[in-house]
């Protein structure tokens, strides 16, 4: 089946030590998004990427960057975890930006 | 902030009654869309329903957009327990700038 798989499910990461997030598409989508969401609250769009092109949230901190090296996999390098970057880290993909969104399971990520 | 607002924060009802979800939004649209989301999970998109549009229909869920009021209801009939989650409504501005703005949510209770 078609779908948006993010490894890995479960991350603990020391405070300032570098993680990377993967998510992949089997859709063949144009868009992939990466979402912040912490307890209890909506979504928050960090980066979205058009093709190539990539678009960056202004609030998004310079902590946060990604890569999207071809159409199926987007990684998000979080550089120097701190406690506050403790979230569910969500991979969304769409046909058209604005429409659809299918979204892989999510990244627990835990910061020690 | 852009983000939208659902009302209520929590429902809970007994099973086999129909739960209604509104939410509100602060710009122009294109679509409108409904997300559910169960806990620690990625979100699974519901339904769309576009600026020009009044009412869906998909299943057991019915959705109504008030463009002029600037709100949308999801109502769900005949509830399950499998219905238990959170539900976000999600926003596509007209500004064209790919993106969708969630709204803060509501936590579903169906109790069997």
């Amino acid at each position: 089946d078609a779908m948006v798989i993010q490894n890995p499910r479960y991350q603990v990461t020391q405070f300032g030590k570098p993680v990377t997030l993967s998510c992949s598409q089997t859709l063949n989508h144009n868009v992939m998004y990466w979402y912040q969401q912490k307890s209890s609250q909506a979504p928050k769009l960090l980066f979205h990427y058009y093709d190539k092109d990539f678009n960056n949230e202004a609030d998004t901190p310079d902590n946060f960057q990604s890569r999207r090296p071809n159409t199926s996999f987007c990684f998000l390098d979080i550089r120097s975890p701190g406690l506050g970057d403790a979230a569910m880290y969500l991979c969304a993909t769409s046909r058209v930006a604005g429409e659809e969104q299918f979204f892989g399971p999510g990244t627990r990520l835990t910061v020690l | 902030s852009q983000q939208g607002e659902e009302d209520p924060q929590a429902l809970s009802i007994q099973e086999g009654e129909n739960a209604t979800m509104n939410c509100s939004y602060k710009t122009s649209i294109n679509n409108l869309q409904w997300y559910r989301q169960n806990s620690g999970r990625g979100l699974v998109h519901l339904i769309l329903i576009r600026s020009n549009e009044r009412e869906k229909h998909s299943g057991r869920l019915r959705v109504t957009l008030d463009t002029s009021k600037k709100s949308s209801s999801l109502l769900i009939t005949a509830s399950r327990a499998a219905d238990t989650a959170s539900y976000f409504c999600a926003t596509e501005s007209n500004f064209g700038n790919e993106k969708l703005t969630f709204g803060t949510g509501t936590r579903l209770t169906i109790i069997p």
